[in-house]
């Protein structure tokens, strides 16, 4: 069946140091979406990519989407320990709008 | 104020009972969806509806079970047949899929279940 895997699944950083997490699908997406999710809270929706190659950007966080619609991106500059959380993406199974989440990167931010 | 909700937060169930959580919104969603989290892992689908009276399985329904008698209820039963049913559970909705666009979902603040 469908796979939609992240990595790495942890992730330690000093303050002020950049952070990149990846999305790979084992089957193309017609679009890929990405949340976070604080330390005990529940996951809120950052963004969806559409279109093949494409890149967004939400202050410090840059979003991308392969051109092959398979695998997508998520870097965030100079974190802060407000970034702190678990990322996850999704991407939609074929022909429905049931979403298959990632396995999620557990970012730690170290002041 | 809208959104979705979840009750309770914390839930504590002896083994072989079963427990009905419950999610309510009002953001006027027709798709609504039941996860389970299991701790330092990703989102399960438990199960998820499109429309009233409507719902199919995900990938994890066995020992489970839920009604869509109303819109914007879509409560999930955790039966006693469900092996391991200790986790936090998380209820999300959305739009539905129209012309070709995705919608993002929703999710509630979820109930952390543990049986013992």
């Amino acid at each position: 069946g469908q796979q939609v895997m992240q990595i790495p699944q942890y992730q330690h950083v000093q303050e002020g140091e950049d952070f990149t997490t990846y999305c790979n699908s084992s089957t193309t997406l017609s679009n890929i979406q990405w949340y976070k999710q604080r330390p005990g809270g529940h996951p809120v929706f950052l963004i969806q990519l559409v279109k093949s190659g494409e890149v967004k950007k939400q202050k410090r966080l840059t979003f991308q989407f392969g051109e092959a619609k398979k695998n997508s991106s998520l870097h965030i500059t100079a974190t802060q320990t407000t970034d702190v959380g678990t990322y996850f993406c999704a991407g939609p199974t074929s022909g429905t709008y049931k979403y298959i989440f990632g396995t999620g990167t557990r970012l730690k931010v170290l002041a | 104020d809208g959104g979705i909700t979840q009750s309770p937060k914390y839930l504590f169930r002896k083994e072989g009972q079963n427990v009905t959580l419950s999610c309510e919104q009002n953001l006027n969603h027709d798709a609504m969806y039941w996860y389970r989290q299991d701790p330092g892992q990703g989102l399960r689908l438990i199960y998820y509806s499109q429309i009233v009276n409507d719902f199919q399985k995900g990938d994890i329904a066995e020992g489970y079970s839920v009604s869509r008698e109303k819109k914007e209820s879509f409560p999930l039963t955790v039966t006693s047949a469900q092996k391991n049913p200790t986790a936090f559970y998380l209820c999300a909705s959305s739009n539905i899929f129209k012309a070709g666009r995705a919608y993002e979902q929703y999710f509630g603040p979820g109930t952390r279940l543990t049986v013992t």
